[in-house]
């Protein structure tokens, strides 16, 4: 059945490592996005690739960075690690363009940096 | 002004009463919408999406598009203790149409 997958539910790291998100999805979508969600602030976007190889900034990519080698795949990677990035991490997919299908998003991972 | 603004609540309402979800937007030539369902814990899921003004109904949910007014509402009949969730109203921008703004969302509470 489904279509967007993240490799970690639960995760917790250390002030200063290097950490990485995994997202694959199995729907052929164009658009891939990282998002994280915090209480009373909602999802805000990292970034975004609409292709592969293809990046864009979002809203909040300070200390962020991602990767998109294959289609099917969009990391995120948290260069150092800090207290302030303990929140739920979010990706999604979709089609390109106002397909009117809106996203599909996995099923996030919650990170803790302790 | 947010681009897309909902009340955070919580709503509360009884079983099997009207729950009543509203929605604004400023971009007043957006043109997809979408209602999203959020259960603690858990990631946002489709639930409707409305892309012309009126009506649509799937099953218990309806979701309303006035877009003179700029607001999408979502009604959920027979509301159920099973639909207490958080609510996301989603838009697209017409500058962008590969991205949604998603609002805050409406925490609703159905209580038996």
């Amino acid at each position: 059945d489904v279509k967007v997958t993240q490799s970690s539910r639960y995760l917790v790291k250390r002030t200063g490592e290097k950490v990485f998100l995994e997202c694959v999805q199995d729907m052929d979508h164009e658009n891939m996005f990282w998002y994280r969600q915090d209480p009373g602030l909602g999802l805000r976007l990292i970034y975004f690739s609409y292709d592969v190889k293809m990046k864009e900034k979002g809203d909040i990519p300070e200390g962020y960075s991602v990767s998109r080698e294959k289609k099917e795949r969009f990391s995120l990677i948290l260069e150092s690690a800090s207290t302030n990035q303990t929140s739920m991490y979010l990706c999604a997919s979709s089609l390109p363009g106002d397909s009117g299908y809106g996203y599909t998003f996995g099923s996030g991972t919650r990170l803790t940096v302790v | 002004q947010k681009e897309v603004e909902q009340n955070s609540g919580p709503l509360s309402v009884p079983e099997g009463a009207i729950a009543s979800l509203n929605c604004t937007y400023s971009d007043r030539v957006s043109q997809s919408f979408f209602w999203y369902r959020q259960y603690s814990g858990k990631s946002p899921e489709l639930i409707m999406s409305i892309y012309s003004n009126g009506d649509k109904e799937d099953g218990r949910f309806t979701a309303q598009l006035n877009k003179a007014s700029q607001y999408v509402s979502l009604l959920i009949r027979d509301s159920q203790p099973s639909d207490s969730a958080t609510y996301l109203c989603a838009v697209s921008l017409p500058s962008n149409t590969d991205k949604l703004i998603f609002g805050t969302g409406t925490r609703l509470q159905v209580f038996p």
